[in-house]
């Protein structure tokens, strides 16, 4: 069971514009939730997270939302550059016997396009 | 700091060969852990330590698969007998556990082809 979606196996944004990714979640006891970014022979590298108390959180270019009726949480990235090209995962956390246990998506492969 | 290391970056073996990945976590981190990234089944989780102990060894596919920590600075994936499914890139990844820290640091990664 794929307790972590993320529907889009890619996606192709014009630079300068906005990017969305989406991300959908099925377990409620998720506490936190999280972003990682991804490039080609390297490992995922953390971008942006939220804890499951709050709706919103944003960090420069990144904003993390998080709708938890919908069970579900998005990352808009804007303007978008062509250094974002990557794959981008989404995690949910929950806390097991004391460690952070993430589930994630499948990724989407964001292109940015000059 | 130098990060999460593994060791191999790359690794090519034959059908039914030990293979032994490794990995050495950032200094002060206390939770381990070691993930799975196939085009089929994403990133999957197989294992993860909390000071050095097996939490949860559910995402371990079979009985072949294996998982060490002897101490805070180590940690091993052991594969025996290697099979071509086996074949994907593997990271470890590490953390501080507790709820005021929940973002995991990954490594590079190994990947590997089983022929």
């Amino acid at each position: 069971d794929q307790q972590v979606k993320q529907n889009s196996p890619s996606l192709s944004v014009q630079e300068g514009r906005i990017s969305i990714l989406n991300c959908d979640y099925t377990n409620s006891m998720f506490d936190y939730f999280l972003w990682y970014k991804k490039y080609p022979a390297e490992g995922p590298t953390f971008l942006i997270s939220i804890s499951s108390i709050k709706d919103k959180n944003e960090d420069g270019r990144f904003t993390v939302f998080l709708n938890k009726s919908a069970k579900h949480l998005s990352l808009h990235i804007v303007p978008s550059q062509p250094g974002d090209s990557a794959v981008y995962f989404c995690a949910a956390s929950a806390l097991i016997q004391g460690a952070q246990k993430l589930v994630f998506g499948q990724g989407t492969r964001l292109t940015i396009n000059p | 700091d130098a990060g999460v290391i593994q060791s191999p970056r790359h690794e090519v073996t034959e059908m039914g060969q030990e293979v032994t990945l490794r990995c050495k976590p950032i200094s002060g981190h206390n939770s381990l852990f070691w993930y799975r990234q196939t085009m089929m089944r994403g990133l999957e989780l197989l294992i993860y330590f909390n000071n050095n102990v097996p939490i949860d060894d559910s995402g371990m596919p079979e009985d072949r698969f294996s998982a060490k920590m002897p101490n805070a600075s180590f940690s091993t994936l052991k594969i025996q007998p290697s099979e071509p499914r086996d074949s994907a890139v593997y990271f470890c990844a590490s953390s501080r556990s507790g709820k005021s820290t929940y973002e995991q640091y990954f490594g590079p990664g190994t990947r590997l082809t089983v022929t």
